[in-house]
């Protein structure tokens, strides 16, 4: 499973554009980039998930450049309410094998 | 749609007591997962089960820590005795056997917050 690398925090301020970069050297062929999202005192939830180029839905894009050795998360006009920890994950979700592993996340503070 | 239920959602102990957490998936997800989520980390997986069996348990500290799903639905995870290093939060989450249409594979329930004192 391919490691992970992304900041422990970082600050914004609301309305600000937030843009989350996650290192990934060693990805494999078949293996998806996921953002899961986490609130104190809830459980993670699922934000998006890419293989290639980029993908956008109703809350975030995610950018992979061509080389997928890296991948950023970005949230625009971020909140109040966006306030919590983000995790990069990278493995093959084919078959559904559930290994999920979480690295420490990033801690994104949003200012008023 | 009912998400994942856990309970008790917080439980303070003494340590070498006897604790036990219960999980209810997502109706008709097949795969279910016990994390352990220490403070500052994310979350690190114990056990995962396909319907009734374990299918992996390398992380599950075996000595006192014990998790079963009977009937492939509901799943319990126990500690006995319980250390101070316990004290963290427990996670359950569901999965369907195909990811869903934007790729989501796991979903999880609010945890249960232990205290060992």
């Amino acid at each position: 499973l391919a490691k992970t690398t992304q900041p422990i925090s970082m600050d914004s301020y609301e309305g600000q554009e937030v843009n989350i970069t996650c290192s990934h050297n060693n990805i494999a062929t078949n293996d998806y980039i996921t953002w899961y999202q986490q609130f104190p005192s809830q459980g993670p939830r699922f934000i998006i998930q890419g293989y290639k180029t980029k993908v956008t839905n109703e809350v975030a894009s995610l950018f992979i450049p061509a080389d997928r050795k890296s991948s950023t998360l970005s949230l625009p006009r971020v909140s109040l309410s966006d306030t919590a920890v983000y995790y990069c994950l990278v493995g093959d979700i084919r078959g559904n094998t559930g290994k999920l592993i979480f690295g420490q996340g990033t801690t994104l503070q949003v200012k008023p | 749609e009912a998400g994942v239920v856990q309970s008790p959602r917080y439980k303070i102990i003494e340590k070498k007591q006897p604790v036990a957490f219960w999980c209810n998936p997502i109706s008709g997800h097949n795969t279910l997962y016990w994390y352990r989520q220490n403070l500052g980390q994310g979350p690190e997986l114990l056990i995962r089960y396909e319907n009734e069996e374990a299918v992996d348990d390398s992380q599950l500290p075996k000595d006192r820590f014990s998790a079963e799903r009977l009937k492939g639905v509901d799943s319990t995870l126990k500690i006995q005795p319980a250390e101070l290093g316990d004290s963290a939060v427990y996670l359950c989450a569901s999965s369907p056997n195909i990811p869903d249409r934007a790729g989501e594979t796991q979903y999880f329930g609010p945890g249960t917050r232990l205290l060992v004192l």
